[in-house]
Formats: C-alpha cells, structure tokens, sequence
C-alpha cells in the first residue's frame, strides 16, 4: 500500500533562517506531488506541483522553492524565512490521472 | 484564485441530526471532490463525483452535482461525534490540469 510522510511534524524557526521540509512517497512510482500551505482554520493554497522528477511548477510567486531530486521525494526550501511563511505544509501525491490526492500529515511550522 | 467556495463557513448540530454543507464553484470542471481534515491532521479523501454524474453515496455520506449551478452538497446523515472535522471541496481543471482547488471549507461541530 501507498503511504506518505512528511517531516519535521513541528518547527520552529526564526526569521531569517532557511527551512527544508521533506516529503517521501512509498508504494507508488511516478506520482504527482504537490505542497499546499493551510494558514489557521482556512483552506489549502498549492503552492507547487511536480509531475516527474526536476520538473516544478509554481503557483504563488514567494519566499519558497521546491525541488524532486527523486521521484518520490519533493523538497520545500527557504533561503531566508519571513513572518508570514509560518502555517501548516501539506505535501499530497495523485496517481497520473491526477484525481484523488493523498496526504501527509502536515508540518507545522511557526516563524518567530 | 478560490474555486470552491463552501457555505456555512461553520456548522454545529446534534449528534443524531442531518449536516448539509454546500460548495459553489466558478469555472467548468471535470470532477468535484469533498475531504475531510481533522484538526492539525492531513486531508483525508472522502468522495469524487463526475461532471456527468448528479449524486453519489458512500456509507452515510450523500453528494450531490448540479453543473449548471456549478454547485455541490454533502450530505452526512444521522452524525455522530467523531464526525467533528473541517469538511472541504475540491476542483479540478477541466482543461486536464494537475491543479486541484480546494475551498476553505466548512468546520461542522457534532455535540454529543
């Protein structure tokens, strides 16, 4: 069966610092993957996808890049954090026909 | 740019009573899906529903498509405590996209 993991659960940064969240995918190959950011009590904004290794694309022109060194494995990077990088990441894969999206249990990352 | 936009924005029943949670969205779709989230957990996937399809079960779940209304309903019947979540739907692009949008969903409060 399929699982999906992400890490750190929690975060907590200060401003200014890098940050890399990681997402590995199990059971599948070639998935969709996408991260979403959920500010409190509001729904998902995407923020990227990929649909083959190396291949990124982004959503909302910001502080974040992503990459897929692998492919089952998508990174969300910051060089510098802001204040307003900080919410909950969500990492999600489809299958190609790219319907049901399955995921993660989300990472919680707080900026100070 | 929302694409699903859900109404309540809150709802709190009986446990035992019918919850109705309504989502409208703006552009031709090729799928509708509705997820659920517990608090601070990923978003599990509860139901996908066609664009030529009108109403779809699962359990004591109940959903509903109207495309000329570009609207949508989930039904959950006789509700139950753990039912407590954020319930949201979601959209593709029927242009084929990768994309899916997601609303901001419906927080439904189940009293015991």
């Amino acid at each position: 069966s399929q699982t999906i993991h992400q890490w750190p659960a929690t975060l907590v940064q200060p401003v200014g610092s890098p940050l890399s969240l990681e997402c590995t995918v199990e059971g599948t190959s070639n998935p969709n993957l996408y991260w979403y950011r959920q500010a409190a009590g509001r729904g998902l904004q995407l923020l990227f996808y990929s649909v083959g290794i190396g291949q990124i694309s982004s959503e909302v022109p910001q502080n974040l890049s992503a990459s897929r060194p692998q492919d089952r494995q998508f990174i969300l990077s910051s060089k510098k954090l802001l204040l307003s990088d900080s919410g909950f990441y969500l990492c999600a894969w489809s299958g190609l026909v790219a319907e049901t999206q399955y995921f993660g249990p989300g990472t919680r990352l707080l900026v100070l | 740019s929302q694409q699903g936009e859900e109404d309540p924005q809150a709802l709190s029943i009986q446990e035992g009573e019918n919850a109705t949670m309504n989502c409208s969205y703006k552009t031709s779709i090729n799928n509708l899906q509705w997820y659920r989230q517990n608090s601070g957990r990923g978003l599990v996937h509860l139901i996908l529903i066609r664009s030529n399809e009108r109403e779809k079960h699962s359990g004591r779940l109940r959903v509903t498509l109207d495309t000329s209304k570009k609207s949508s309903s989930l039904l959950i019947t006789a509700s139950r405590a753990a039912d407590t979540a954020s319930y949201f739907c979601a959209t593709d692009e029927e242009t084929g996209g990768f994309k899916t949008i997601f609303g901001a969903g419906t927080r439904l409060f189940v009293k015991a």
